[in-house]
């Protein structure tokens, strides 16, 4: 039974440049969370998601950062004409909608960003 | 500050001692998690539990809850050098928005 899948684990832009993070969540698994840890600081909540829906964003920064999760497919997470401050550790974690309450989430390996 | 926050920020023992950290919280919660993360890797569970426990063993860790100081311990018995890491806290809201707030972190470091 796979875990959860993220790709790329590293990635490297230039300044301006686009980043698309992607995120398989575990099998049977319909609710995705991405977080970003920038170096030495823990993770930070930045949006969760179910299945084309968006249903707290309220850590994702207003501009330059989008996500998905659509029907068929990863969730997806934008991050537009990335600047030196974006570069960080970003997180994916998805958790069963069996059991809302307990909310287990099961994280990814991380996919490392370094803006150049 | 944060909702979770670990105590000591870094902490440094002899193999085979024990290490215990500390986070503390600030509101209500539903379970609380703790996890491992090597340098540089991904996020390992460790234990979770629920606002209604009060103490978690798996193996040479102990996880305590203390709802009323907001506060749990993790204890690592008989350390390992292979237990060189950064520990995490993550507590939920009872509120239900589901999302996990993280302390800081305590990197711990086994010498051997």
């Amino acid at each position: 039974n796979a875990g959860v899948m993220q790709n790329p684990r590293h990635l490297v832009r230039r300044r301006g440049q686009e980043a698309r993070l992607r995120c398989s969540p575990m099998k049977g698994h319909s609710h995705v969370y991405w977080y970003r840890q920038l170096p030495e600081e823990g993770l930070k909540f930045m949006v969760y998601l179910q299945k084309e829906n968006i249903i707290d964003e309220s850590g994702m920064p207003k501009e330059r950062f989008s996500a998905e999760f659509p029907k068929e497919g990863p969730s997806i997470l934008r991050i537009q004409q990335v600047v030196r401050g974006d570069s960080a550790a970003y997180f994916c974690a998805s958790s069963s909608i069996l059991a809302p309450k307990d909310n287990e989430q099961f994280f990814g390996p991380g996919t490392r960003l370094t803006v150049l | 500050s944060q909702q979770g926050e670990e105590d000591p920020q870094a902490l440094s023992i002899q193999e085979g001692e024990n290490a215990t950290m500390n986070c503390s919280y600030k509101t209500s919660i539903n379970n609380l998690q703790w996890y491992r993360q090597n340098s540089g890797r991904g996020l390992v569970h460790l234990i979770l539990i629920r606002s209604n426990e009060r103490e978690k063993h798996s193996g040479r860790l102990r996880v305590t809850l203390d709802t009323s100081k907001k506060s749990s311990s993790l204890l690592i018995t008989a350390s390992r050098a292979a237990d060189t890491a950064s520990y995490f806290c993550a507590t939920d809201a009872t509120s239900g928005t589901y999302k996990y707030i993280f302390g800081t972190g305590t990197r711990l470091k086994v010498l051997a």
